[in-house]
């Protein structure tokens, strides 16, 4: 069955760099994307960006708001794809969730179909 | 934050018919289409709607879906206690590979 697992909850300090792992399992990884998304207490979901795995150089895509602080991977030898955020700042403390960008034999777009079980992030001093 | 818009939250007896709305711009005009997402916080989100109107397999039928223009809707029928959680609309745009998600609404099943 398709999983996504990630990695476990961290505590970062302000303006340091946090980096968590989705590893996939149940489908074939590059055929299927990755978005990123995540939750602040109170808040809720928001987009954070996209990662394509189906070639050797991966193409993504950034909310505007993280951009030059993040940067999305992969590892198609492990199935695992990867959030990397920067310059880490209290308000960035939240949830991070990995999501498949799926589709259904009977679709004409595309839905996140499956989510990894979340990353809780907090920065504090 | 949201791109699309969502009411805070809304309530209605066990057994009764909710609806929840999500409006936007050309983010879900057109060719883009909605999908909704139940969140019942410390859990994962569960994807019930896709295509605006299908729900994938395990999906109970007293969800439904429907969009016309830049607004779509989520109704729910037959209220039951355990459908109490956070309702989230999204979207995925293919050619700006860009998405988006409401700001959530708060079901509470009186």
């Amino acid at each position: 069955q398709v999983q996504l697992v990630q990695s476990g909850a961290e505590v970062k300090r302000p303006g340091a760099s946090m980096k968590v792992s989705c590893k996939t399992s149940g489908y074939p990884f590059r055929t299927y994307d990755i978005i990123w998304v995540r939750q602040a207490p109170g808040q809720g979901l928001e987009w954070m960006g996209w990662i394509s795995p189906y070639n050797d150089n991966p193409s993504t895509k950034y909310a505007q708001r993280f951009q030059g602080r993040v940067a999305m991977t992969t590892d198609t030898s492990t199935n695992t794809a990867y959030l990397e955020l920067r310059s880490l700042r209290s308000d960035d403390t939240a949830v991070y969730y990995c999501a498949r960008l799926g589709f259904y034999l009977d679709s004409n777009g595309y839905s996140f179909d499956f989510w990894g079980q979340g990353t809780l992030v907090t920065v504090s001093s | 934050q949201s791109v699309l818009t969502q009411p805070p939250s809304v309530s209605a007896a066990p057994g009764q018919k909710v609806t929840i709305t999500c409006s936007g711009n050309s983010l879900i005009s057109g060719k883009n289409y909605v999908s909704w997402y139940q969140h019942v916080p410390g859990r994962v989100p569960r994807l019930i709607i896709y295509d605006n109107d299908k729900r994938p397999s395990g999906i109970a039928d007293r969800f439904s879906g429907s969009k016309s223009g830049t607004s779509a809707t989520l109704g729910i029928t037959g209220l039951q206690t355990g459908d109490e959680a956070d309702y989230y609309c999204g979207t995925w745009d293919s050619s700006l590979s860009f998405g988006g998600f409401g700001g959530g609404t708060k079901l509470t099943v009186l």
